[in-house]
């Protein structure tokens, strides 16, 4: 089956600081793959997303690149602040009928001033 | 439009109640998800439909939990003798259909959610 494993949480950080957020996945398919956030009080959002093998899926100065080999999809951000504060999920979907998403657990990251 | 709303967006009830919650998606978009999300866990899928027709449940989805979108517009899910397992984050999400024969992935948007508290 389907399956995106994320690094445990929680993390917090100083603003300014950079940020990693290990991400992998098992897909029986040719999987597109996402990050998705969710703000405090807010739904989920689509963060960035890449559909096929070493694209780099970029928003807000996040970044991901799709590795095929390492079967990953690392987040990372060179600065972050303190309003990027979220819970942080990774998430995959094979192209196919119903494009549903398969869901990490999510982590929290929070940035102090 | 305002994007996919969620009403409730709580609801507290006792255990072996029914209760029913309602997605209206983006007017556009002929596809429409619900997942569950319980505490410290991502989002699980449930069910999906395209336009009014329900293409796929998850195991997930009990004999207790049903989904309906009868128009092809808003959808309802309801679920009948709650248990305290059903406690959770119910999400909605919604997405325009892909080009078929495509790779293309449309967006899914999500609502806020309506938060399951069975006592």
């Amino acid at each position: 089956g389907n399956s995106v494993t994320q690094m445990e949480g929680p993390v917090t950080l100083s603003e300014e600081a950079f940020l990693t957020i290990n991400c992998t996945y098992t897909a029986t398919g040719y999987p597109s793959l996402f990050w998705y956030v969710q703000y405090p009080g807010e739904g989920l959002q689509l963060l960035l997303k890449a559909t096929k093998a070493d694209d780099k899926g970029s928003n807000k100065g996040f970044e991901a690149t799709y590795r095929k080999e390492t079967t990953s999809f690392h987040l990372e951000k060179g600065s972050v602040q303190v309003s990027d504060s979220a819970v942080y999920f990774c998430a995959l979907s094979v192209s196919g009928a119903n494009s549903k998403l398969t869901f990490g657990k999510g982590i929290t990251l929070s940035v102090r001033p | 439009d305002t994007g996919v709303s969620q009403n409730p967006r709580h609801k507290i009830t006792k255990r072996g109640q029914n209760v029913t919650f309602r997605c209206d998606p983006i007017s556009e978009h002929n596809r429409l998800y619900w997942y569950r999300q319980t505490l410290g866990q991502g989002p699980e899928f449930l069910t999906y439909f395209q336009n009014e027709a329900q293409l796929e449940k998850s195991r997930l989805l009990s004999d207790r939990f049903s989904a309906e979108r009868p128009k092809g517009s808003f959808s309802t899910l309801e679920i009948q003798r709650t248990e305290q397992g059903d406690s959770a984050m119910y999400l909605c999400a919604s997405s325009l259909v892909p080009l078929a024969g495509s790779r293309s992935y449309n967006e899914q948007f999500f609502g806020p959610g309506t938060r399951l508290t069975v006592l």
